[in-house]
């Protein structure tokens, strides 16, 4: 089976950096993705990361360890419309993708 | 030029009804799927189908049935509402095996009353 653990919720202040770790445990993994989610909206996509490493992407941020089943989201710069909830998602073999549930962030001024 | 559209946005509907949602992607995508958010926004998969294969999470209950008269289409069909059904549900869509990530909906806040 598959697990995903990720924080229920953070706060962090505007301006700041924060970084939202997410820990799994599966078999057959293809990578992990990372998706933003706003209030009454739809997921929207982020980063994906097959390989270990850190990915960089404007303000955001996304590290995957495959050995210790870790990831991180890194948000720099943090914007009050940044608040939203974060979805950790294992890419696992052709099956569809498992979402944790989800981190949800408040920028506060 | 929507991705994906879901219609209605919103369905408020009696117990026992029998409703549909509509999904429709214009991504060339061969792969939809369906998922369930509930109140603790937790997304749960219930189906994906990429013309050859359906496949069903377990735990969704046989009320719920998926219809795909194409591959640019895959609609939910609801049987038998009950109270628990409430919750927003998700089309999504992706090219097989979804390496290149799923595109989602906007969505369908359903609430049984």
């Amino acid at each position: 089976g598959q697990n995903i653990d990720q924080p229920t919720e953070m706060t962090a202040t505007e301006g700041a950096i924060v970084q939202i770790n997410c820990t799994y445990q599966t078999s057959g993994f293809n990578g992990l993705f990372w998706y933003q989610q706003h209030a009454g909206e739809a997921p929207t996509f982020l980063s994906y990361n097959v390989l270990d490493g850190l990915e960089e992407k404007g303000r955001f941020s996304s590290f995957l360890s495959r050995s210790k089943g870790y990831s991180y989201l890194l948000l720099k710069e943090l914007q009050m419309k940044d608040s939203a909830s974060y979805l950790c998602a294992l890419h696992s073999g052709n099956t569809p993708l498992v979402f944790g549930k989800g981190t949800r962030l408040s920028v506060i001024a | 030029d929507t991705a994906v559209s879901q219609t209605p946005k919103y369905l408020v509907t009696q117990m026992g009804n029998d409703k549909s949602i509509k999904c429709e992607q214009n991504l060339g995508h061969d792969t939809m799927y369906w998922y369930k958010q509930d109140s603790k926004k937790f997304l749960k998969i219930m189906f994906s189908y990429n013309n050859k294969e359906l496949i069903i999470n377990e735990t969704v209950p046989n009320r719920f049935s998926p219809k795909s008269p194409d591959k640019a289409h895959l609609n939910l069909h609801i049987n038998s509402l009950e109270l628990g059904d409430s919750a927003v549900y998700f089309c999504a869509s992706s090219h097989l095996q979804g390496s290149y990530g799923y595109t989602f909906g906007s969505g369908t806040r359903l609430t049984v009353v």
